[in-house]
């Protein structure tokens, strides 16, 4: 009964390689966010998606695309990998963007980039 | 440009004390501002969230205030135990900024035995 998980874990890979994350929540919220983590734990936003439209892209690299096939799932591609990359990839979701309620966040892919 | 701050980085305490943890904000324009634990490998938990017309929350032996005005907020723990050890990470939701939360870099709290 997870709200809101994420798949993988745990991601182990070359530089220049394509990933995808994926991310689901059956918490019924219209607000998906992708937030990566650097090594110094600092949380940025990268992305957000309300009922499958894009609001948010915060000066992400254009290698960087989400997805959100339905308002339950938001999905990132990353191309051509770099070893900057390497960071923990959190999705949280919220109802109706989330003014007055709390965000709930995933457990985190761990991404590492050799 | 809004940046959130917490102090201390670290705070390492004996199991009982009470303690406060702090959060401070340049931009008072807030919708509310959120606590949130991370333990180690996981993702956030959160712990309490203020309304901007808000002035405090309570959840059990967590109180966090609001002082929009001067830009702080603070997380007051009560006798603490060691299972409270983990990174609190305060965030603000700016308006009309779609919703996203802008982060503190964290306090990592140790409470020993």
């Amino acid at each position: 009964d997870t709200a809101v998980s994420q798949t993988p874990k745990y991601l182990v890979t070359q530089m220049g390689n394509d990933k995808s994350i994926k991310c689901e929540q059956n918490l019924g919220h219209d607000t998906m966010y992708w937030y990566k983590q650097d090594s110094k734990k600092f949380l940025k936003i990268m992305f957000s998606y309300n009922n499958k439209e894009l609001i948010i892209n915060e000066t992400v690299p254009n290698r960087f695309s989400p997805k959100s096939p339905d308002k339950a799932h938001l999905n990132l591609h990353i191309n051509s990998l770099e070893l900057g990359d390497s960071a923990v990839y959190f999705c949280a979701s919220s109802p109706s963007r989330g003014w007055n309620q709390p965000q709930h966040f995933g457990d985190g892919t761990r991404l590492s980039i050799l | 440009k809004q940046e959130v701050t917490q102090i201390p980085a670290a705070l390492s305490v004996p199991e009982g004390e009470n303690l406060v943890l702090n959060c401070s904000f340049t931009d008072s324009a807030i919708y509310n501002l959120q606590w949130f634990r991370q333990d180690p490998g996981k993702g956030l938990t959160s712990l309490l969230l203020i309304q901007s017309s808000q002035r405090e929350q309570t959840s059990g032996r967590l109180n966090a205030s609001l002082d929009k005005s001067s830009g702080r907020s603070t997380l007051y723990i009560a006798a603490s135990q060691p299972g409270d050890s983990a990174t609190y990470l305060c965030a603000v939701n700016p308006y009309n900024q779609g919703g996203k939360l802008i982060f503190g870099q964290g306090t990592e709290l140790s409470v020993k035995p």
